[in-house]
């Protein structure tokens, strides 16, 4: 099974600053997916990396807000951009399992802005 | 859209049995997962049923899905304080896009 190493595991900063939280995943994959957990909340999905094309964004998530590199099929980025303490949350990259086995989560990115 | 709902709170005592129930609305429901997430961890898939069964068992662990009424269960055995975490009901259709439940806390008092 796929297993993902994902950094920073948490993060404090500054309004108006961007932070970059990255994804590895030990096999290739098609398809790699953002979450974010807002505190005391469920998952939403932010958007869906394919490796070579620009990423599909939910409703209520833009490009500009939270832009997205997928180089190659075992890496990933998200960047949440012009940070506000209304961001501050749990964001988790996941890959579907081979065979369709369901889906993994990397360990999550706790960031804090103040 | 899709929605997914659980209770938010559920307490045991160790070595009791633990019943956490979620509900969806999407018919199109493919795959029914539960996850655990424990406190400052990421998500650990614990189990998933497809659409087409109705139970499946794996160790302590039991699903139940009722298709029919779209309610699916979770149950867990001789529960043990080391089960304490929030669980996640979450359903897939055909996109690969998961909805995830609300997460019901689970106490274990020992």
């Amino acid at each position: 099974s796929a297993v993902i190493s994902q950094k920073p595991s948490r993060d404090i900063c500054q309004r108006g600053t961007s932070l970059t939280i990255q994804c590895q995943v030990d096999s290739q994959v098609t398809m790699m997916f953002w979450y974010r957990q807002q505190p005391g909340q469920s998952l939403t999905l932010i958007a869906t990396a394919n490796q070579g094309s620009e990423a599909t964004y939910e409703s209520g998530f833009v490009i500009d807000k939270f832009p997205i590199s997928r180089p190659n099929l075992t890496f990933s980025t998200l960047t949440v951009s012009n940070m506000s303490p209304e961001d501050s949350s749990i964001y988790l990259c996941s890959v579907e399992l081979p065979q369709g086995d369901g889906y993994t989560f990397g360990s999550g990115t706790r960031l804090t802005v103040v | 859209g899709e929605d997914v709902e659980q209770s938010l709170f559920l307490s045991v005592r160790e070595g009791d049995s633990s019943v956490i129930n979620c509900t969806y609305t999407d018919s199109s429901s493919t795959y029914l997962y539960w996850y655990k997430q424990e406190p400052g961890a990421g998500l650990q898939l614990l189990t998933y049923i497809f659409s087409n069964m109705d139970m499946k068992q794996d160790q302590r662990l039991t699903v139940l899905l009722n298709k029919k009424d779209k309610h699916l269960s979770l149950r867990i055995a001789d529960t043990q304080t080391g089960d304490s975490a929030i669980y996640f009901c979450a359903e897939s259709g055909g996109y690969q896009k998961v909805t995830f439940g609300t997460g019901t806390k689970l106490q274990v008092i020992p």
